[in-house]
């Protein structure tokens, strides 16, 4: 078993709403992370959390708020976003922290549209 | 600042020509995977490759890491329309745990 699943697949929200985005895994991964990908782009790493701490914050802005609440699972709260936060959002796990020689399998991902 | 450039950015060919994507840094890698993507999907893993010089093969597809592992490249042979995609490559390096995406090649394959 390979998969990563994302929740929602597709996501509209307003600018004032608060939402979460989820993400499982069952690999027993220990390394989770978050991903934006806008169209025509390559996916721009956010947040990185290795055995349950976040251990990269790629200079995101507060109204993204990650959590980690347990190995299997990787949350996104979303509060006031902007339009331009509009994008796939995509998780994606590896076996550990430290990428060097191990590999990342993305989830589907949810395509956020903020309104 | 962007790690690895890909090349071409776009390519559009006829089924059954051939096309190299190439994966170039200036930085070395421990090591360099390949994805492919489609339109509202998440990435796929093709391969990994770790070795300095490393050659796998996936059916049509061959990938190579150069030996000084700051590049690498994606050969397919005989392409197909299900070849149509995002093609990214993938940066790791040891102690750290980001992976570093290429500026991506977009494939387009005619029948």
């Amino acid at each position: 078993d390979t998969e990563v699943t994302q929740t929602p697949k597709h996501l509209v929200m307003g600018m004032t709403n608060k939402k979460s985005l989820k993400c499982e895994q069952h690999m027993g991964h220990r390394a989770m992370y978050w991903y934006k990908q806008k169209a025509k782009k390559p996916p721009e790493l956010m947040f990185v959390y290795s055995y349950e701490k976040l251990s990269i914050n790629e200079s995101v802005p507060s109204r993204f708020s990650p959590e980690c609440p347990n190995s299997s699972l990787l949350n996104l709260h979303l509060h006031a976003l902007q339009p331009e936060d509009s994008a796939l959002y995509l998780c994606a796990s590896s076996l550990t922290g430290g990428v060097g020689d191990t590999e990342a399998f993305f989830g589907q991902g949810t395509r956020l549209t903020v309104v | 600042t962007q790690l690895l450039e890909q090349s071409p950015q776009f390519l559009s060919i006829q089924e059954g020509e051939n096309l190299t994507v190439y994966c170039n840094s200036s930085s070395v890698f421990s090591s360099l995977q390949w994805y492919r993507q489609e339109p509202g999907e998440g990435p796929v893993l093709l391969v990994t490759v770790v070795t300095g010089g490393e050659v796998k093969k996936l059916k049509r597809l061959t990938f190579q890491f150069g030996d000084a592992r700051k590049d690498s490249s994606l050969h397919i042979t005989a392409a197909q329309p299900g070849d149509t995609g995002l093609y990214l490559c993938a940066g790791g390096r040891y102690n750290t745990d980001k992976l570093i995406f290429g500026t991506g090649t977009r494939l387009q394959v005619f029948p």
